[in-house]
């Protein structure tokens, strides 16, 4: 009874290649987002989608590239891979109200060699 | 720009109480938040302040002052479960998407 599920958990892949991390939340909530979350543990937003619209987007490399096909779904393309892109990747969503409070997801770590 | 300072590590003893320290900078103001994160697990959230005060929830508690920048989360009787980090995350103005951002998070370790 997950409530934001991502896959996958570990990723482990070579310089220059393409990878995904989808996410999936069943809690009904309108606004889903992609954290970064480095060696230092700084949390840092990436994007956030509204009910299917973008409506965050940091400074991210254009080789980032999210997708939502409906507003209980986000997923991140990552092309060309680079080796400061390792790191965990949270998923994580929010009611659209006035509490701030996300959910996130358990997480998924990737390192690039 | 945004900054938030917290301490990086903090140790206490079980039962006991540990007050962690938050100051931030930002640009405009409308909430600060805390979330705990185990090692290896998303963080989850712990509370929510908009206006000054302490908020209290169970063994823990927050406080906001706006006018200092500075919020502190309490944690008392203390418990072994309790080692994790501790994250503070503003939301700098009021919009859509709920965007936080983080401190680097203080890790507290509780010893028997």
């Amino acid at each position: 009874d997950t409530a934001v599920s991502q896959t996958p958990k570990y990723l482990v892949t070579q310089m220059g290649n393409d990878k995904s991390i989808k996410c999936e939340q069943n809690l009904g909530h309108d606004t889903m987002y992609w954290y970064k979350q480095d060696s230092k543990k700084f949390l840092k937003i990436m994007f956030s989608y509204n009910n299917k619209e973008l409506i965050i987007n940091e400074t991210v490399p254009n080789r980032f590239s999210p997708k939502s096909p409906d507003k209980a779904h986000l997923n991140l393309h990552i092309n060309s891979l680079e080796l400061g892109d390792s790191a965990v990747y949270f998923c994580a969503s929010s009611p659209l109200r006035d509490t701030g409070e996300l959910f996130f997801g358990e997480g998924s770590r990737l390192t690039v060699l | 720009g945004q900054n938030i300072d917290q301490p990086t590590e903090m140790t206490a003893t079980e039962g006991a109480i540990v007050q962690i320290n938050c100051t931030y900078q930002t640009s405009g103001f409308n909430g600060l938040f805390w979330y705990q994160q185990h090692a290896g697990e998303a963080p989850t959230f712990l509370s929510y302040n908009v206006l000054d005060g302490l908020e209290e929830k169970g063994r823990f508690s927050s406080f906001l002052s706006r006018s200092k920048g500075y919020s502190y989360l309490l944690l008392k009787e203390l418990q072994m479960k309790d080692s994790a980090s501790y994250l503070c995350a503003v939301r700098p103005r009021k919009a859509a998407g709920n965007k936080l951002t983080f401190g680097g998070g203080t890790r507290v370790l509780v010893k028997p």
